[in-house]
């Protein structure tokens, strides 16, 4: 089915541990975002890609990097990681155009916890 | 501060009842708005948006919102809920570009 592929769904690492988050979309769509969703605090903007080539800083960028491999591949990185970043990670993608309305297709989702 | 605020945190409606989910956002100038929801272990799904034109903007599922421009507010509204609808539902605003900001999500759990 076409969507937004995250791997992997769970992770459970120890604290300065590394890892990367793997996302991929098949829709063709230009932009790619990651976000955090904590309990009441919503889905906080990380790091997005605009388009191939290009990634910005979101609202929570602090202790993550990003590499958007390809159009349709964009990672998620954490170098060292804290029990702060516990966290669920959505990837989400979208297509610049009004006939979608800018419609963001979403991942399912990783559940981190950093002991 | 957020920039798009959701002021009930966790709603208990039994089966029948309607509901409304208020939405605030705190920006001036053209916003593009999004209602989603997210059943219990899934990803956010769209409910519903505003871009323009009537502001009584209808979507999936019996969901339907609406645009009040001079009170910067985009509630979401359903006449009769059912138990499937227990979801936490976000608003989110798009405004320049194609970021959206999300608000901090409202609960809702509906008695069967």
């Amino acid at each position: 089915n076409a969507g937004v592929t995250q791997t992997p769904k769970f992770q459970v690492l120890k604290t300065g541990q590394s890892m990367t988050l793997q996302c991929a979309q098949d829709m063709n769509h230009n932009s790619m975002y990651w976000y955090r969703q904590d309990p009441g605090m919503g889905l906080r903007l990380i790091y997005y890609s605009a388009s191939e080539g290009t990634t910005d800083k979101g609202e929570v960028p602090n202790g993550y990097n990003v590499s958007r491999l390809n159009k349709r591949e964009f990672s998620l990185r954490l170098e060292s990681a804290a029990p702060s970043q516990t966290s669920v990670y959505f990837c989400a993608s979208s297509a610049y155009n009004r006939e979608s309305v800018y419609g963001y297709t979403f991942g399912s989702g990783t559940r981190l916890t950093v002991v | 501060a957020q920039s798009v605020s959701q002021h009930n945190h966790h709603v208990i409606l039994s089966e029948a009842a309607s509901l409304e989910l208020g939405c605030n956002y705190s920006y001036g100038g053209t916003v593009n708005l999004f209602w989603y929801v997210q059943y219990p272990g899934q990803h956010l799904q769209l409910l519903l948006k505003y871009f323009s034109g009537d502001p009584l903007v209808k979507g999936i599922k019996g969901f339907e919102a609406e645009f009040i421009k001079s009170k910067f507010s985009f509630n979401l509204r359903k006449p009769s809920v059912q138990w499937s609808d227990t979801a936490e539902y976000f608003c989110a605003v798009l405004r320049g570009g194609n970021m959206l900001t999300f608000g901090g999500g409202t609960r809702l759990m509906v008695k069967p």
